[in-house]
């Protein structure tokens, strides 16, 4: 089946710090969504790509689509304690119905 | 806001027993969604469903069963329950469509089995 693989599985940063965390695939996806998980909790919606090259802020996260719609990144700038918890991207492929998950990357911000 | 909620959030089962996983949305929802997460796999989907009694084998169909007999509610049910089915539980449901909507979760179940 499809694989969506997320690296790095594990990020620790000073806070004040910058963090990328990137989705890849080896097929073309229809588009892609990241959500995230804070500890104890459930993932959360942040926000969805369609269309090549995509690229959308949300205050210090930057979300990019690839020009080949296989891969993507989130960047958060200058990291805060509010930011820790897990990011999994989520993506179709083209023509399967199924949202396949990343492993995600578990954020640890360090005061 | 959407709510999705699941019956139990921590559930201990032996070996053997059949396990039911309840699951409840309150927005009219057309899709709903039975994943588990474990460490290092990410969440991997097990049944999905479009529609009232309908239902799709996700990535790991393996060892369970799912039951739509309402719009609102989508059950997992594990028929012989196995110390491998130890896992957290995520229900999710979707307006409609497949390839633009967003997933909203319930809070998890998780089941241990002994």
């Amino acid at each position: 089946g499809q694989q969506v693989m997320q690296i790095p599985q594990y990020q620790h940063v000073q806070e004040g710090e910058d963090f990328t965390t990137y989705c890849n695939s080896s097929t073309t996806l229809s588009n892609i969504q990241w959500y995230k998980q804070r500890p104890g909790g459930h993932p959360v919606f942040l926000i969805q790509l369609v269309k090549s090259g995509e690229v959308k802020k949300q205050k210090r996260l930057t979300f990019q689509f690839g020009e080949a719609k296989k891969n993507s990144s989130l960047h958060i700038t200058a990291t805060q304690t509010t930011d820790v918890g897990t990011y999994f991207c989520a993506a179709f492929q083209t023509g399967a119905n199924n949202l396949f998950f990343g492993t995600g990357t578990r954020l640890t911000v360090i005061p | 806001d959407v709510k999705v909620t699941q019956s139990s959030r921590y559930l201990v089962k032996r070996t053997g027993e059949k396990v039911f996983l309840e699951c409840v949305q309150d927005m009219d929802h057309e899709n709903m969604f039975w994943y588990r997460q474990d460490p290092g796999l990410g969440l991997r989907l097990i049944y999905f469903s479009y529609d009232v009694k309908m239902k799709e084998k996700g990535d790991i169909p393996e060892g369970y069963s799912v039951s739509r007999e309402k719009k609102e509610r989508f059950s997992l049910i594990l028929e012989s329950a196995s110390t491998n089915q130890t896992s957290m539980y995520l229900c999710a449901s979707s307006f409609t469509g497949w390839t633009n909507e967003k997933l909203f979760f319930g809070s998890g179940t998780q089941l241990s089995v002994l």
